[in-house]
């Protein structure tokens, strides 16, 4: 199975700042997906932004950013302009044979 | 478009019941399907998954067991629950063989054990 950390378990950010949530993972494959979920209280999974490995662009949607670091195994979740509405659970994920493996979370709180 | 529905939404159960939680989707064919545990504060841990009717791929071998009897049904079962079963259940489903679909998820169930 492949392995996912998430090394912070919580973090705390003021509205309108950037933060940066940490994931790092563990697979012998060459091709595979990166995934970033959001989890808010309602506990609704939302995708918040997806990664190919083999595309050595990161991915961007509008607020959201990952940094993709392949060989270092690296895929970080950058939030600019933070919201409220941004505090939520953050679980970073890889897919590879029908297979989807999550990390442990980050707590993220947006304080106004 | 594509929908998914999971329920119970909340349960709860005594210690050696049986359980049965659902989930359905519409909207497409031939999806995986996946079963996952999230214990409080904690991640996603995968329980099952399915790529077809009949076909179920175990990742963590315990007292629960999954079906599928038709193409987009998914159901989790226990014969008898343990106070380690409580947790949230969440159900979901992604394209077929396709890396770059990503996963949808229903709105889970929250299963208590007493």
């Amino acid at each position: 199975a492949q392995t996912v950390t998430q090394s912070q378990p919580e973090m705390s950010v003021q509205e309108a700042e950037t933060v940066t949530l940490s994931c790092t993972y563990d697979t012998s494959e060459s091709n595979y997906y990166l995934f970033w979920y959001k989890q808010p209280p309602s506990r609704q999974m939302i995708l918040v932004i997806r990664q190919e490995a083999y595309k050595q662009q990161n991915a961007t949607e509008n607020r959201f950013s990952v940094n993709f670091q392949k060989a270092a195994k690296s895929f970080s979740l950058k939030i600019s302009d933070s919201q409220l509405g941004d505090t939520a659970m953050y679980f970073c994920a890889t897919y590879n044979f029908n297979k989807f493996y999550f990390g442990s979370g980050t707590k993220l709180n947006v304080k106004p | 478009s594509q929908t998914i529905h999971q329920w119970p939404a909340t349960l709860v159960q005594p210690v050696g019941s049986p359980l049965s939680l659902e989930c359905t989707v519409e909207g497409t064919s031939n999806p995986n399907l996946y079963w996952y545990r999230q214990a409080a504060g904690r991640g996603l841990q995968l329980l099952f998954y399915s790529v077809g009717i009949g076909q179920i791929s175990s990742e963590v071998p315990q007292n629960l067991s999954a079906s599928r009897p038709q193409d987009r049904q998914f159901i989790l079962s226990s014969k008898k629950l343990l106070l380690s079963d409580s947790g949230f259940y969440l159900c979901a489903w992604s394209g077929s063989g396709q890396g770059d679909s990503p996963l949808h998820f229903g709105n889970g169930t929250r299963l208590t054990v007493t």
